[in-house]
């Protein structure tokens, strides 16, 4: 099975600022790769898709790159409502594979 | 619009079953590969099963593999997660999802296992 490692697992920043988090599969995964919030208590929502799309309707603050093996998701101008918690998903090869998460606290 | 509601969550033994189902609608269902995925409390999003549009694929994590079966009634616009032998762990929100990218997700249905 590939595994989706993120980091940090958690960090806090302060509204304004920008946060990079970093998604590492185990092996070559092309752009199947996606990106979710979850906010507290809530369903999650897809932000971004095949590795750097962005969803329809999500702000432009949001941002995603990389290809094969590392990607990143990166968040400028931070905003309350970003308090969440935000995760990968492989979906290359299956069993599909989600990252453990990592919580941002504002 | 996307809507995905989830439903036949609840309160089961040990070793019982338990089917889950999933109404879709604003999108032609038929056309879509679906999904489950589940969350335990407080823990992370776990990837189950996938089901192809006519049912022809179908793929399970190894934790529910030979225990829980995905299928579909295109008919019915429904997706449906028979699950068999639960256990503890097993305890979680159960969500159903559309594609395998996993674009739009249900509102979630609890599963409890316990006794």
């Amino acid at each position: 099975d590939i595994q989706m490692t993120q980091s940090p697992s958690a960090m806090s920043a302060s509204v304004g600022d920008t946060v990079t988090i970093t998604c590492r599969a185990s092996q070559d995964i092309s752009n199947y790769l996606a990106w979710f919030r979850q906010e507290p208590g809530k369903v999650p929502k897809r932000l971004i898709y095949a590795a750097s799309s962005l969803e329809s309707g999500v702000p432009s603050r949001f941002s995603g790159g990389g290809s094969g093996t590392q990607f990143t998701l990166t968040i400028t101008s931070l905003q309350p409502e970003d308090l969440a918690t935000y995760y990968c998903l492989q979906h290359y090869t299956y069993p599909y594979t989600f990252g453990q998460g990592t919580k941002l606290e504002i | 619009q996307v809507h995905l509601v989830e439903s036949g969550g609840g309160l089961v033994k040990p070793g019982g079953s338990l089917r889950l189902s999933c109404a879709a609608s604003g999108f032609t269902f038929s056309d879509y590969y679906m999904t489950w995925i589940r969350q335990a409390p407080g823990k992370g999003l776990e990837w189950l099963s996938y089901i192809s549009s006519t049912s022809t694929y179908t793929n399970y994590v190894d934790s529910v593999k030979g225990r829980f079966t995905i299928s579909r009634d295109n008919a019915k616009n429904s997706l449906y997660l028979q699950m068999n032998s639960l256990r503890a762990e097993d305890t979680a929100v159960y969500y159903c999802a559309r594609d395998t990218a996993v674009s739009y997700w249900g509102q979630g249905t609890l599963v409890t296992v316990s006794s």
